[in-house]
This record gives C-alpha cells, sequence and structure tokens, in this order.
C-alpha cells in the first residue's frame, strides 16, 4: 500500500528562523512522483514542487529547498529565513505512476510569528 | 480560464436533499480530479477523468456520489441524499503534459445541516 507521513502536526517559529517540515512515503513502486503543496488560509493548494523517483538531486527556489533520500523514503522541505507569508498548511504528496490521484500526508500547519 | 474555477464556493444544504458541484478545469487540461477535504479524514481521492478514458471512480466513499464529464471540460460532482458526514470541502483539480502536475480550484465548502 502508498501511504505519507507527516509526523509535524504543527510547528511554530519566529520570523528569520530556518524550519524543515518533514515527509516519509511508503511504496513498493519503482516510479512515482512527490510533491509539496502549500495551502494558505484561503484555502487553495498552491503546487510548490514536483520530483520523480529517478532524480535525487536536491532542488533549491529561492528560500525553499527540498531533499529528496530514497535510502531513508524522505522527501524534506526546508524554508530558509521564514516569513510571515510562509504561514499555512504544507502537504506532501505521492503519485505512483500512471495512476494520477494524489495520495496526501495530513499536512504540516507552519505558523510564523512576527 | 487562467486556472481551475468552482462554483458555488460555499452551499448549505439540508440532510437529504440532492447537490452539485461544479468545475471548471485550465483551459487544454485533459485530466481532471475531485477530491474531499474534511477534519476526520485529512484530503481524500474521490474520482479522475482523463481524456475520453473510464473515470477511475475508486475513491467514491458510496453510491450517493458520482460525477460526469460534459465535453471533455466542465465536471460536475453530485451527491444525493446529503448526509452530515459529507460536510467538507470539495476540491477539483485539473493537469495536463506529461509532468502531471495537478493545479487545484479554491474548492466548495459543503455544509449538510
Amino acid at each position: 500500500a502508498q501511504k505519507v507521513t507527516q509526523a509535524q502536526t504543527e510547528i511554530s517559529v519566529v520570523e528569520k528562523e530556518d524550519v524543515t517540515l518533514d515527509c516519509v512515503y511508503e511504496t513498493r513502486d519503482t516510479t512515482y512522483y512527490l510533491f509539496w503543496y502549500k495551502q494558505p488560509p484561503s484555502g487553495e493548494l498552491v503546487f510548490l514542487i514536483r520530483r520523480n523517483s529517478f532524480d535525487e538531486q536536491n532542488e533549491i527556489s529561492g528560500r525553499y529547498s527540498w531533499n529528496f533520500q530514497k535510502s531513508t523514503s524522505s522527501f524534506n522541505f526546508t524554508i530558509t529565513a521564514s516569513q510571515v507569508v510562509d504561514s499555512a498548511v504544507y502537504f506532501c504528496a505521492l503519485i505512483i505512476s500512471n495512476t494520477g490521484k494524489l495520495i496526501f500526508g495530513q499536512g504540516t500547519t507552519l505558523q510564523v510569528k512576527p | 480560464g487562467a486556472g481551475v474555477s468552482q462554483s458555488p464556493s460555499n452551499k448549505v444544504t439540508e440532510k437529504g436533499k440532492d447537490v452539485e458541484l461544479r468545475c471548471d478545469p485550465i483551459s487544454g487540461h485533459t485530466a481532471l480530479y475531485w477530491y474531499r477535504q474534511s477534519l476526520g479524514q485529512g484530503l481524500e481521492f474521490l474520482i479522475y477523468f482523463q481524456g475520453n478514458s473510464a473515470p477511475d471512480k475508486s475513491g467514491l466513499p458510496s453510491d450517493r456520489f458520482s460525477a460526469e464529464r460534459t465535453g471533455g471540460s466542465v465536471s460536475t460532482l453530485t451527491i444525493q441524499r446529503t448526509q452530515q458526514e459529507d460536510s467538507a470541502v470539495y476540491l477539483c483539480a485539473s493537469s495536463g503534459g506529461a509532468k502531471n502536475i495537478q493545479y487545484f480550484g479554491a474548492g466548495t465548502r459543503l455544509s449538510v445541516l
């Protein structure tokens, strides 16, 4: 069975702190895709990143970076120098090749205080 | 349109009534998905349309739920004889192209009284 676990339910940091959101996934398939989405208070899920199972390169986009490690089945997300606007619920998700459906973790609520 | 559009944004109904939720995908996207977000269950897949293929209905929770996609574009999710446990935010997404990235609408918040 496929599963995504985000063990951190809520995280609270002070602005400018770095924060890492953990994501662990389970699948027996060799071809799969991992995603992170952000859900701000407005409710709309915003796509952040997609990574396929054959590409373990870490990625950096501005203050955001992602660490994909197949050996530990993890796809962690780090926000550097957090800002109040980063406050949101963040979801990690998995798609098994050709199934189309996203399997979501339970989400991590990030609160960044000024 | 520029993004996925869902209507209505909020729907309040009485237990036992039928409701219809609408989704307009991003123009040109061939795949359309429905998900449900509730406090107890998180984000759950409901149904997936891909082009002219038969939809994947494996996530529909009961036979009270159905969905159709007309002309390969607009989709309607119908819930018959609504129950209080159907209260949730219903999210629609669409995708197109090889990267399979799903873009979401703002959702419809359904409250069953």
